[in-house]
């Protein structure tokens, strides 16, 4: 079965430019979360999608949304971007949130650039 | 607000055991401790979650302490292709059922042969 697909996976952007990332889950999987990962930082929850809701959303600013199609697939936006939106963005699936659910499939993410 | 502490990083030997330590000491009754590893250039991977008692599976074992402020995630026999970030993180479901995750700055273990 094929695996959580990111695209695209490489991007390079300018200061102020909107972008927007793809995240196509493992087929049957319903809840799609998104994370940053910055070499400082590590890994940031940013937000996390069950049926086209947002469930979770992690302590990112406003310029940071996302959204989920009824087939599951999901983007994320950044509007106005920043040189510090310069990222690995992570898309994990699973078939549900919450109790009981312990394991996530990752994506091998999108490496967005602003420069 | 939870947070998890990690080394930054730790050296084995192939063919020994390994214990990456993690420290959760706000983590409360109901928070579940996961661990992921993320190999170079991939996504995360699942490795081990426990709740209060000790758990193995093929991968690896993960040691709670009784009282739940650490745990150790153990690797019995190191290989070189273990060599990865290991993340310990949090899993606290909130009212609602939404969920809150809380990650370490994770461990680079470098396995040496």
């Amino acid at each position: 079965k094929a695996g959580v697909t990111q695209t695209p996976r490489y991007l390079i952007k300018t200061r102020g430019q909107q972008v927007t990332l793809s995240c196509s889950p493992i087929s049957g999987h319903r809840s799609v979360s998104w994370y940053q990962q910055t070499p400082g930082q590590g890994l940031q929850f940013l937000f996390e999608y069950f049926s086209e809701t947002q469930r979770n959303k992690g302590n990112f600013p406003g310029r940071f949304s996302g959204r989920q199609f009824s087939n599951s697939r999901s983007e994320m936006n950044v509007s106005t971007l920043e040189l510090g939106d310069s990222a690995l963005y992570l898309c994990a699936s699973s078939f549900y949130p919450g109790q009981g659910i312990y394991e996530q499939y990752f994506g091998p993410g999108t490496r967005l650039t602003v420069t | 607000d939870a947070k998890t502490t990690q080394p930054n990083s730790m050296e084995s030997n192939e063919e020994e055991p390994v214990h990456l330590p993690c420290n959760h000491s706000t983590i409360s009754g109901t928070d579940y401790i996961h661990w992921y590893r993320q190999l170079p250039s991939q996504g995360p991977e699942y490795v081990i979650h426990g709740l209060t008692s000790n758990v193995n599976n093929r991968m690896a074992s993960l040691a709670i302490a009784e009282d739940r402020k650490s745990s150790t995630l153990i690797l019995h026999r190191a290989t070189l292709r273990d060599a990865a970030v290991y993340y310990c993180i949090l899993r606290r479901t909130l009212q609602g059922g939404s969920e809150k995750l809380v990650f370490g700055k994770g461990t680079k273990l470098t396995v040496n042969p």
